[in-house]
């Protein structure tokens, strides 16, 4: 069975400008959560998405939204770019959403914005 | 404000020792508790998990043990080996109408010297 993937796996980005990535569960997994992974801050949730749904939500601003589509992948946009944008945002799938469903981790995504 | 801390960055044990790695939280209302065991340029493995009613769960050489009362739970690895190094990541679950969010602490780098 296919893990989690996520593409790109790198990208450089300017300030102000936006940034999509990509995310594609595990085969039968309809939960997609996202996180993002700096060095002071270590894993920060953003998002989770089940069944195309908003279920959970971050401290995170606005410029940071995501999406669910028909398949269950997922998507990230991050707008008008910070230089403290620049992380590991990491994506997780479960079969479901709720406490104790096993999430499995894709590699990443490494933004750097300068 | 830190729901989950892991108070250190770093710990180095000898090869066939136990690794005790330690985690305290702060939200009585987490219910679910996990492990993950992440290596540079991989997303997060999940390792083991325990639920907010047990005490103690045990899979091969992880042991998982949680004290409620003092808000602490600890991984211990017995014995260690040379490809337990990595970083590891205490987790904890809040379910919020249904849906999962994971707390992470920052993470402990474990170094097994042969």
């Amino acid at each position: 069975k296919a893990g989690v993937t996520q593409t790109p796996r790198y990208l450089i980005k300017t300030r102000g400008q936006q940034v999509t990535l990509s995310c594609s569960p595990i085969s039968g997994h309809r939960s997609v959560s996202w996180y993002q992974q700096t060095p002071g801050q270590g894993l920060q949730f953003l998002f989770e998405y089940f069944s195309e749904t908003q279920r959970n939500k971050g401290n995170f601003p606005g410029r940071f939204s995501g999406r669910q589509f028909s398949n269950s992948r997922s998507e990230m946009n991050v707008s008008t770019l910070e230089l403290g944008d620049s992380a590991l945002y990491l994506c997780a799938s479960s079969l479901a959403s709720g406490a104790g469903n096993e999430q499995f981790f894709g590699p990443g995504t490494r933004l750097t914005v300068l | 404000d830190q729901q989950v801390k892991q108070n250190s960055p770093s710990l180095s044990v000898q090869e066939g020792r136990i690794s005790i790695l330690n985690c305290d939280y702060t939200n009585s209302m987490f219910d679910y508790f996990l492990w993950y065991k992440k290596y540079p340029a991989e997303g997060p493995t999940f390792l083991i998990s325990i639920s907010s009613i047990k005490d103690k769960n045990e899979d091969g050489r992880f042991t998982v043990f949680l004290n409620k009362s003092a808000k602490h739970l600890s991984l211990h690895i017995v014995p260690s080996q040379p490809g337990d190094s990595a970083v590891y990541f205490c987790a904890a679950s809040l379910g919020i109408q249904g849906a999962q969010k994971l707390v992470f602490g920052q993470g402990t780098r474990l170094t097994i010297n042969p």
